[in-house]
């Protein structure tokens, strides 16, 4: 099984609301990985996480928390988020972070909508 | 720093023409490079990778890419587009700090 899944596909939040993103994978990876993705853009990494620790943020705004409860899981919890966020929100695994030859397994993301 | 640089932004082909895509790289050192495409509507997908070995990778759906270390360049081909390789191409490296350096893509509208 090589699948990454996200949920939900789509999401629409105002300002004010508080949501969370889901991302599972059942590899056996160990390196988790968010990314945001604007139309026609590359994706820009957010945060990446390393046998279940932060190992780097990419200087996001407070207003996005990761988490990573277990080694399969990764969540992305939203708050008061701006119109400017919205986008498609990627996961990533890996076998192992850090340096090395490891390909990222990229989920089908969850689109954002921030009205 | 690193950086990845996709020369052609948007490309048309009519079907059944040749496809190379340029990517160069900036980074002296050991590189793992990939291809991931993007179908509308569809998740990035790993076309194919170069860790070490054969310079020529053969990668999904009869796409091949070519490692010229002295060109930091490994540009993607296909003998012979299909409508449905209608999608956008990135170029990555691992970088030595294990992030993924994406290039900014290529468009590739193929004409039916």
């Amino acid at each position: 099984d090589t699948e990454v899944t996200q949920t939900p596909k789509h999401l629409v939040m105002g300002m004010t609301n508080k949501k969370s993103l889901k991302c599972e994978q059942h590899m056996g990876h160990r390196a988790m990985y968010w990314y945001k993705q604007k139309a026609k853009k590359p994706p820009e990494l957010m945060f990446v996480y390393s046998y279940e620790k932060l190992s780097i943020n990419e200087s996001v705004p407070s207003r996005f928390s990761p988490e990573c409860p277990n080694s399969s899981l990764l969540n992305l919890h939203l708050h008061a988020l701006q119109p400017e966020d919205s986008a498609l929100y990627l996961c990533a695994s890996s076998v192992r972070g850090g340096q090395g030859v490891y390909e990222q397994y990229f989920g089908p993301g969850t689109r954002l909508t921030v009205t | 720093a690193q950086s990845v640089s996709q020369h052609n932004h948007h490309v048309i082909l009519s079907e059944a023409a040749s496809l190379e895509l340029g990517c160069n790289y900036s980074y002296g050192g050991t590189v793992n490079l990939f291809w991931y495409v993007q179908y509308p509507g569809q998740h990035l997908q790993l076309l194919l990778k170069y860790f070490s070995g054969d310079p020529l990778v053969k990668g999904i759906k009869g796409f091949e890419a070519e490692f010229i270390k002295s060109k930091f360049s490994f540009n993607l081909r296909k003998p012979s587009v299909q409508w449905s390789d209608t999608a956008e191409y990135f170029c990555a490296v691992n970088s030595n700090t294990g992030k993924l350096i994406f290039g900014q893509g290529t468009t590739l509208q193929v004409k039916p």
